[in-house]
């Protein structure tokens, strides 16, 4: 049973234009969450995360909003790049287990010119 | 060398054989990690070392063995592995057991 659920593989957004990565979690311990990029044939790099106790974390052009009544998340980037073209996955962690983190499947993000 | 680095990038062995996978962080963190990613599936955790210690194993069948002889090395050693097993074998390390994992860019695993 999957514990953190990216039900979209994939997503196609014009440069400029916002995309918008979701993500939903069934279990109600989770307590920190994570998105991460990964671009081919190299690992997952971090790129922003939030904590259960705010609704929104701003970085840039990244934002991340969780509602946690909702358990969802999602991630918007706004504007889009071709740069930003790439894999994201949603990682969640449990209250005192920060060496576990569950990973969703990922969505993969193609920003078209 | 700078980050987490993995050799090999690319992996083909057969169900009898035995090999190892490494994994090295110039990053001076003390917790590293595997994990798997099977095709269309979630990254599974399979280990987690904090200070060369095994803290975490995932239900990992035994034909997986991990090794840390220190906090900058991390080995899996492969051996009599399925068809099943192909993925792509992901390092990752982390300062403390921490969210800030740095991953590595992973090696290939086919089984024939």
């Amino acid at each position: 049973d999957q514990q953190v659920k990216q039900n979209s593989p994939s997503l196609s957004v014009q440069e400029g234009r916002i995309s918008i990565l979701n993500c939903d979690y069934t279990n109600s311990m989770f307590d920190y969450f994570l998105w991460y990029k990964k671009y081919p044939a190299e690992g997952p790099t971090f790129l922003i995360s939030i904590s259960s106790i705010k609704d929104k974390n701003e970085d840039g052009r990244f934002t991340v909003f969780l509602n946690k009544s909702a358990k969802h998340l999602s991630l918007h980037i706004v504007p889009s790049q071709p740069g930003d073209s790439a894999v994201y996955f949603c990682a969640a962690s449990a209250i005192g287990t920060a060496s576990k983190l569950t990973f969703g499947t990922g969505t993969r993000l193609q920003v078209t010119l | 060398e700078t980050g987490v680095t993995q050799t090999p990038r690319h992996l083909v062995m057969g169900m009898t054989n035995k090999k190892s996978l490494k994994c090295e962080q110039h990053l001076g963190h003390n917790a590293m990690y595997w994990y798997k990613q099977s095709a269309k599936k979630p990254l599974e955790l399979m280990f987690v070392y904090n200070f060369k210690e095994q803290t975490e194993n995932n239900s990992v069948p035994s034909r997986f063995s991990p090794e840390c002889p220190n906090s900058s090395h991390l080995f899996l050693h492969l051996h009599t592995l399925q068809p099943e097993d192909s993925a792509l074998y992901l390092c990752a390390s982390s300062q403390d057991t921490s969210y800030g994992y740095t991953f590595g860019s992973g090696t290939r695993l086919t089984v024939v």
